[in-house]
């Protein structure tokens, strides 16, 4: 079973931050928190991860809380092509094993 | 670099027969892994190919089987299709980490429709 917690529905202004939560209260010292997302009729793709520090790249920036049991994906200029439905799995460092999906939260941007 | 590639797209099959999709895993990927997505719902981990054997499984009957070859690409089979195998498969391509630390972004494909008449 996926570890974590997320709303299933969401949705942002484009143009505007979207905040995506995500619990994962049993989190291990060795787990990382890593963020897909699964554009319509694609395959998923990698956003980004972190172990407790804050992470940004080019697509979004990960917030984990200091006690690690929950985080916030944040794109920060959300687009109409951002809609999609973004999972938060938490897996081992180092695991090269498989990716526990939940159900996701489905992310609507609206014009 | 063509990324992870899948075939074929979409594929219609009746009760009771076999089927075998096939992957080719991004440039300088090892390692394959297979996961089936019904509709509505996140994707399930079938299992995981490394060195042309099987590391990981998850909760899948042994109707569902698997191969790597030599240039890693994979297939996926499946024997005595049921209604409700039905579902989008995912081959997702990674590099397997020598070292403790190191996070294995997987890489998916576009996925395999099978629907099962």
């Amino acid at each position: 079973d996926a570890k974590t917690t997320q709303p299933p529905s969401m949705d942002c202004a484009e143009g505007r931050a979207a905040n995506l939560p995500c619990n994962h209260s049993t989190i291990s010292g060795n787990e990382y928190v890593y963020w897909y997302r699964q554009i319509h009729s694609q395959g998923p793709q990698y956003i980004i991860h972190g172990l407790k520090n804050n992470e940004t790249n080019e697509m979004a920036s990960l917030i984990i809380t200091e006690d690690r049991k929950s985080s916030t994906l944040i794109l920060p200029h959300a687009t109409l092509r951002d809609t999609a439905v973004y999972y938060c799995i938490v897996q081992a460092a180092g695991n090269t094993g498989k990716l526990i999906f939940g159900q996701g939260t489905t992310l609507q941007v609206k014009p | 670099d063509a990324g992870v590639t899948q075939s074929p797209t979409h594929l219609i099959k009746t009760r009771g027969q076999q089927v075998t999709l096939r992957c080719s895993p991004k440039s300088g990927h090892d390692t394959v892994s297979w996961y089936q997505q019904a509709l509505g719902q996140g994707p399930q981990f079938i299992f995981q190919y490394y060195e042309e054997e099987e590391r990981q499984r998850g909760n899948f009957p042994d109707r569902f089987s698997g191969h790597q070859y030599p240039n890693y690409s994979s297939e996926l089979n499946v024997n005595a299709l049921l209604l409700g195998d039905s579902a989008l498969y995912l081959c997702a391509s990674s590099l397997t980490s020598s070292g403790s630390g190191y996070y294995n972004e997987q890489f998916f494909g576009p996925g395999t429709r099978l629907t099962v008449l």
